[in-house]
């Protein structure tokens, strides 16, 4: 069946610039998660979404970062105002009543 | 954010030869899983492991969940090519929305 779905792929953007980056998940899958992977790191947690519950924004590093989940499943990450630091690969997984995460590939993200 | 502890940074092994790591955390985690990335892939789960002192195989992969349930260790056994990739540790601590803690991973490379 069809897995967690990213786009774009890679986005190459301007210091300054806005950029949204999307992710849809599993069918049927109520939970969402987005995390970041910087060059040579593990993953660190952003933003979890849980049906209609409030998200859990805990991770975010700053108010330039903000995500949506619309319908209960498609979710767009926005990032305004760029910096060179928020170059790397943003991962949305996706999650049913069970425990296990499923990743998406992710959006490569460079910031020059 | 919090990341655990996950050694080796990267491996270079001979086709065929056992690898091992391990990642351990300052703190204790309900659950401790592992994660396996290939090159513009997400992160795919490989072992999970739910309770203290608990040893998991799937294939030629065996993982353990430390007695303290501040540790684990992967092991890999008679490696091959297709073993390459990036290895992540990832524990969580429970709660109803399953957020992970990631290691920075362990590189793997096999010379065939």
């Amino acid at each position: 069946g069809a897995g967690v779905s990213q786009s774009p792929s890679n986005k190459v953007t301007e210091k300054g610039k806005d950029v949204e980056l999307r992710c849809d998940p599993i069918s049927g899958h109520t939970a969402l998660y987005w995390y970041r992977q910087s060059l040579g790191q593990g993953l660190e947690f952003l933003i979890y979404f849980q049906g209609n519950s409030a998200p859990d924004k805990s991770g975010l590093p700053s108010d330039r970062f903000s995500a949506e989940r619309t319908g209960g499943s498609v979710s767009t990450l926005t990032i305004q105002r760029t910096q060179q630091e928020d170059s790397a690969v943003y991962l949305c997984a996706s999650r049913d009543r069970g425990d296990t995460q499923y990743f998406g590939p992710g959006t490569r993200l460079t910031v020059l | 954010g919090q990341q655990l502890n996950q050694s080796p940074q990267s491996m270079f092994i001979q086709e065929g030869e056992d690898v091992s790591m391990n990642c351990t955390s300052s703190s204790i985690f309900n659950t401790w899983l592992w994660y396996k990335q290939e090159p513009g892939e997400g992160p795919v789960l490989l072992i999970a492991l739910y309770k203290a002192g608990e040893l998991t195989s799937n294939g030629r992969l065996t993982a353990q969940f430390g007695i303290t349930r501040k540790d684990s260790f992967l092991n890999i056994s008679a490696s091959i090519p297709s073993d390459v990739g990036i290895y992540f540790c990832a524990g969580q601590r429970g709660g109803s929305n399953y957020k992970l803690t990631f290691g920075k991973g362990t590189l793997l490379t096999v010379n065939p």
